[in-house]
């Protein structure tokens, strides 16, 4: 079945800098990748996701880069502000949601 | 907020009770899951149910149970046989039908055994 690996399990930065937070998977066949994010006790929320027929995706401050070939994808906030603070979960699927597997989660910290 | 709801935010039961979680959706999905959500590990499925009167184990089912009676409602029953049942409790909902969507999550369940 998929393994999704997701780093950093924490990620500090300060307000104004950009973060990136990486995750590889297993299944070449997977081919749809959503981030959540999950504010601290609040349910995981989409922000972004990319399907295989894309490399890149861009919503305002946030973008989302995928390699298929190394089977890894990337989220990229620009600009972090402190309201980006929260736990950010990647996930890969490829039939349906069932084989969904998510990554352990960063921990992002936007320090004013 | 709305569109998929759990109950009660907050559980606590003594060991060797049977408890159960409820998650209703009115966002007409055909799809519901359940995921157990420990700190550091990320979501881990519990069951799944793509229709009404089906369901599906997932990567940790033992010592859950699920029913699928009414595609609004996707209740999880936690057993005593579940040796490790505190923790957060997430249910979610999508469109489903064969191909990957967005899943929508409930604000979840805290269950605390002692």
């Amino acid at each position: 079945g998929e393994n999704v690996e997701q780093h950093p399990s924490t990620l500090s930065v300060q307000e104004g800098d950009s973060a990136v937070i990486k995750c590889t998977y297993s299944d070449s066949a997977s081919n749809y990748f959503p981030w959540y994010k999950q504010e601290l006790g609040k349910r995981p929320q989409l922000i972004i996701d990319i399907r295989s027929n894309v490399g890149e995706k861009k919503d305002q401050r946030i973008a989302v880069t995928l390699n298929k070939t190394a089977k890894h994808f990337s989220l990229h906030i620009t600009e972090t502000q402190p309201e980006d603070s929260a736990v950010y979960f990647c996930a890969a699927s490829s039939y349906n949601n069932n084989d969904m597997r998510f990554g352990a989660g960063t921990r992002l910290t936007v320090k004013p | 907020d709305g569109g998929i709801t759990q109950s009660p935010k907050y559980l606590f039961r003594k060991e060797g009770q049977n408890v159960t979680l409820s998650c209703e959706q009115n966002l007409n999905h055909d799809a519901m899951y359940w995921y157990r959500q420990d700190p550091g590990q990320g979501l881990r499925l519990i069951y799944y149910s793509q229709i009404v009167n089906d369901f599906q184990k997932g990567d940790i089912a033992e010592g859950y149970s699920v029913s699928r009676e009414k595609k609004e409602s996707f209740p999880l029953t936690v057993t005593s046989a579940q040796k490790n049942p505190t923790a957060f409790y997430l249910c979610a909902s999508s469109i489903g039908q064969g191909w990957p969507y967005e899943q929508y999550f409930g604000p979840g369940t805290r269950l605390t055994v002692t």
